[in-house]
């Protein structure tokens, strides 16, 4: 089977820099998945990690170490519309984009 | 107009009713999933199917089942609905193609409330 622990709620000011952690156990595993879903609406896809080392996309970066069965979402420069919930999610083998979700993570950027 | 349309947006129904959620896709992708999300439980996959001959179980189907009746269409059913099935429902669709990994594009959710 496959788990996945992400912290529940992680606070920041603007401007700041925050870490989200994801870690996993899988019987297979294919790559790391980021969303984001603000209240009300529907998961966006962020990112993802198929090899070990960081993806950037401009404000946002994703961290993967396979042998350490660990992810991270870096999210920089932060402003007030980053505060929604953010999942990781792991591409096990064998299910092609059948992604399994951990709880989220509930970031709250204050002023 | 969305790519991954969802009907109802919103039901209420009672215990032991059958109940259908309905998703529709133009993005042509092959792939289509049903998820049902909690608070605190993130998304938990129902039911996947790859194409209108393929369907799949996924972590949580009982109580649950699905009719893929054209590329385009995913429908999810709740033959006798029952309060725990509370929840907000999200159909997702994903590319065949391998740069896309990862990725699924989600409606915006049904939210279904069984008394």
């Amino acid at each position: 089977g496959q788990s996945l622990e992400q912290p529940s709620e992680v606070t920041a000011v603007e401007g700041a820099i925050v870490q989200i952690n994801c870690t996993y156990q899988t019987s297979g595993f294919y790559g790391l998945s980021w969303y984001q879903q603000h209240d009300g609406g529907a998961p966006t896809f962020l990112s993802y990690n198929a090899l070990d080392g960081l993806e950037e996309t401009g404000r946002f970066s994703s961290f993967l170490s396979r042998s350490d069965s660990y992810g991270y979402l870096l999210l920089q420069e932060l402003q007030m519309k980053d505060s929604a919930s953010y999942f990781c999610a792991v591409r096990p083998s064998g299910g092609y984009n059948k992604l399994i979700f951990g709880a989220g993570t509930r970031l709250a950027v204050h002023p | 107009d969305a790519d991954v349309t969802q009907t109802p947006r919103n039901r209420i129904t009672k215990t032991g009713k059958r109940i259908m959620l309905e998703c529709s896709q133009t993005k042509g992708h092959d792939r289509m999933y049903w998820y049902r999300q909690d608070p605190g439980l993130g998304l938990r996959l129902i039911y996947y199917s790859f194409d209108v001959k393929d369907i799949n179980k996924g972590e949580i189907s009982d109580g649950y089942s699905v009719s893929r009746q054209a590329q385009a269409k995913f429908s999810l059913s709740l033959e006798s609905a029952i309060p725990n099935q509370t929840a907000l429902y999200f159909c997702a669709t994903s590319d065949r193609d391998r740069g896309r990994a990862g990725e699924l594009f989600f409606g915006e959710g049904s939210r279904l409330t069984v008394l």
